[in-house]
């Protein structure tokens, strides 16, 4: 069965840019749309962006100007790039498949990874 | 704020049914599918519906969902003590160009 695995690191200072990668297993990251999704602490869920296998991508517009992501199909990943990070980006990071028949529907999700911005 | 609004908490007997609204407006709900994921302390959310009202496969028939204009429900029977969690109703919204959630409501089965 297919598993997410989010990797990257787990303190930035503020400014920095925050590099996330979620490797996908069990299953070809092909023929699907692939998502990231972040959850402060004790607060709610936030859309950040999806990415197709093609390489087309699009992005909440709140977070759009900072957020790039990017898919590497040999290798069976996609990434996030979240620059100008504030304490504010503190939160679990989630990357998720996003089946293109289910409708903006987040299917399968990976452990997600706590990420504290502190200077 | 959230751009759907969810009750913050509901509770339940076990074994008892409950349901848990989503609200949103003409943008959202009232013109997207709404999915529902359930988010148990310190785990990932896993999707319980799709669609307004489809369950992925391995979910139980006890979790149901329904659309009706610009709302959405989750409802729950026979309830268990391994049902209390946080549940968040979730879709696309036209007007932000954006996925949207609720804030979430957290399940006491007591």
């Amino acid at each position: 069965q297919v598993q997410l695995q989010e990797s990257g690191p787990g303190q930035l200072k503020p400014s920095e840019t925050l590099s996330l990668t979620c490797t996908v297993s069990g299953g070809s990251i092909s023929s699907y749309y692939w998502t990231w999704i972040r959850q402060p602490p004790g607060k709610g869920l936030e859309w950040i962006g999806y990415i197709y296998n093609t390489g087309s991508a699009d992005y909440n517009p709140s977070l759009k100007s900072r957020v790039t992501i990017s898919v590497d199909t040999s290798k069976n990943q996609f990434s996030l790039n979240l620059n100008s990070m504030t304490p504010a980006d503190t939160a679990v990071y989630y990357c998720a498949r996003l089946p293109a028949a289910m409708h903006f529907t987040f299917d399968i999700w990976g452990q997600g990874t706590m990420v504290t911005v502190s200077s | 704020q959230s751009v759907l609004t969810q009750p913050p908490s509901v509770s339940a007997a076990p074994g008892q049914k409950v349901t848990i609204s989503c609200s949103g407006s003409s943008s959202n709900i009232g013109n997207s599918y709404v999915s529902w994921y359930q988010q148990v302390p310190g785990t990932a959310p896993k999707l319980l519906i799709y669609d307004n009202n489809k369950r992925p496969s391995g979910i139980p028939d006890r979790f149901s969902g329904s659309k009706s204009g610009t709302s959405a429900t989750l409802g729950i029977t026979g309830l268990q003590t391994g049902d209390e969690a946080d549940y968040y109703c979730g879709t696309w919204d036209n007007s932000l160009s954006a996925v949207v959630f609720g804030g979430g409501t957290w399940l006491t089965v007591l």
